[in-house]
């Protein structure tokens, strides 16, 4: 069966100091592998996804993502913080020949001055 | 543009009353899906919908009930039998049939229950 382990529930950084939010999934086969992040009562907005085509993914507001299938880990990094990243951020996994993705717990990322 | 609507952004309802949820969508995606938020447990799949007249129950579905008559559009109904039905929720859609279609979300309704 499909997971995902966000293996931190809050991060805390300053800004201008570099941010990484750490995701492990287990599955059975190549998965497909998303970033999202959620603002305070707000929806779900893709900030990138790992489709096989490349290992290292860049998404939007400088993100970018890793696919490490030797340690099973698709972590989010991003050079920088900028107070308006501070948000939660969900690590999600695409079950092979199946619509459901399935969700991490999140992480919250606080992003002090 | 393109996206998803939900309606109401606020909910308040009685405990014992049902309470429809909005979903549209104009992004012509065939699957649609309802998910539930509580804090510190992520999203949990409610229902979900691949094709018009057509749904399948999620982790989560007892208490709620959807429908499908329109490609645009999937309501959730959250009905007296869900014992705790305070929580945020979402709707989303997706390309059927490709692995690699992220979802596209609303911006959820907070539904409280008294």
């Amino acid at each position: 069966a499909q997971s995902v382990t966000q293996l931190d529930s809050h991060v805390s950084v300053s800004e201008g100091t570099p941010v990484l939010l750490r995701c492990n999934y287990s599955s059975s086969y190549s998965p497909s592998l998303f970033w999202y992040v959620q603002h305070p009562n707000k929806g779900l907005q893709l900030l990138l996804k790992y489709t096989s085509a490349a290992t290292l993914v860049k998404g939007i507001n400088g993100f970018e993502a890793e696919f490490k299938k030797s340690e099973t880990s698709f972590h989010l990094t991003k050079p920088s913080a900028h107070m308006s990243d501070a948000a939660e951020y969900f690590c999600v996994v695409s079950v092979t020949g199946f619509q459901k993705l399935v969700f991490g717990t999140g992480t919250r990322l606080l992003v002090s001055p | 543009d393109g996206g998803i609507t939900q309606s109401p952004k606020y909910l308040f309802r009685k405990e014992g009353q049902n309470v429809t949820l909005s979903c549209e969508q104009n992004l012509n995606h065939d699957a649609m899906y309802w998910y539930r938020q509580d804090p510190g447990q992520g999203l949990r799949l409610i229902y979900y919908s691949q094709i018009v007249n057509d749904f399948q129950k999620g982790d989560i579905a007892e208490g709620y009930s959807v429908s499908r008559e329109k490609k645009e559009s999937f309501p959730l109904t959250v009905t007296s039998a869900q014992k705790n039905p305070t929580a945020f929720y979402l709707c989303a859609s997706r390309e059927p049939g490709q692995l690699n279609s992220p979802l596209h979300f609303g911006n959820g309704t907070r539904l409280t229950v008294t």
